[in-house]
């Protein structure tokens, strides 16, 4: 069966730092994935998506992630995290396969100290 | 303004009585979800509809019915066969079924079951 692994449960950095959220997969066919963002309060919303090409993708505020296919990893990364980036980060999984079904990990809490 | 709006935001429940939450979307979109969300497990698929009068078994659909009678509407039933009902609901819904969209997300239904 899919599964999606976060291995962070819960991750706490000071203004400024880098961040990288680590996201491995277990598919072998090919897959589509997401990372979604839940902050305080708010509804959960896509931060970023990989679907084919550039494996470098671009999100909003400043979110990037790299798929490597080899390492079925789509890591997410940030040069230098705000007070506001303080969220739940989900990882998600969609295969071609069974295209209506997206898998979520099980979420990565960031806590951003001011 | 198009969304997706989820009734209550907060809803409490004598154990062994049947709840039904509601999900309504004016995106146009053919899919619809039901997930729950547990701290530190993600989110997990219950339900999904891919058209109207149509709907499939997620991964954990054991105590939970739903139906799809019109486009914009998927309401989400929690019965007394749900052995831990007590959760964060969220339903979402994307453009076209089987296709490679993301899933737009409403605020979700905390249930609390007394």
């Amino acid at each position: 069966a899919q599964s999606v692994s976060q291995h962070n449960h819960h991750v706490i950095l000071s203004e400024a730092a880098s961040l990288e959220l680590g996201c491995n997969y277990s598919y072998g066919g090919t897959v589509n994935l997401f990372w979604y963002v839940q902050y305080p309060g708010q509804h959960l919303q896509l931060l970023l998506k990989y679907f084919s090409g550039d494996p470098l993708v671009k999100g909003i505020k400043g979110f990037e992630a790299e798929f490597i296919k080899s390492k079925f990893s789509f890591n997410l990364r940030k040069p230098s995290v705000q007070w506001s980036d303080t969220a739940e980060y989900f990882c998600a999984v969609q295969s071609y396969s069974s295209a209506s079904k997206i898998i979520f990990g099980s979420g990565t809490r960031l806590s951003i100290r001011p | 303004d198009g969304g997706i709006t989820q009734s209550p935001k907060y809803l409490f429940r004598k154990e062994g009585q049947n709840v039904t939450l509601s999900c309504e979307q004016n995106l146009n979109h053919d899919a619809m979800y039901w997930y729950r969300q547990d701290p530190g497990q993600g989110l997990r698929l219950i339900y999904y509809s891919q058209i109207v009068n149509d709907f499939q078994k997620g991964d954990i659909a054991e105590g939970y019915s739903v139906s799809r009678e019109k486009k914009e509407s998927f309401p989400l039933t929690v019965t007394s066969a749900q052995k831990n009902p007590t959760a964060f609901y969220l339903c979402a819904s994307s453009p076209l079924a089987g296709a490679y969209n993301e899933q737009f997300f409403g605020p979700g239904t905390r249930l609390t079951v007394l």
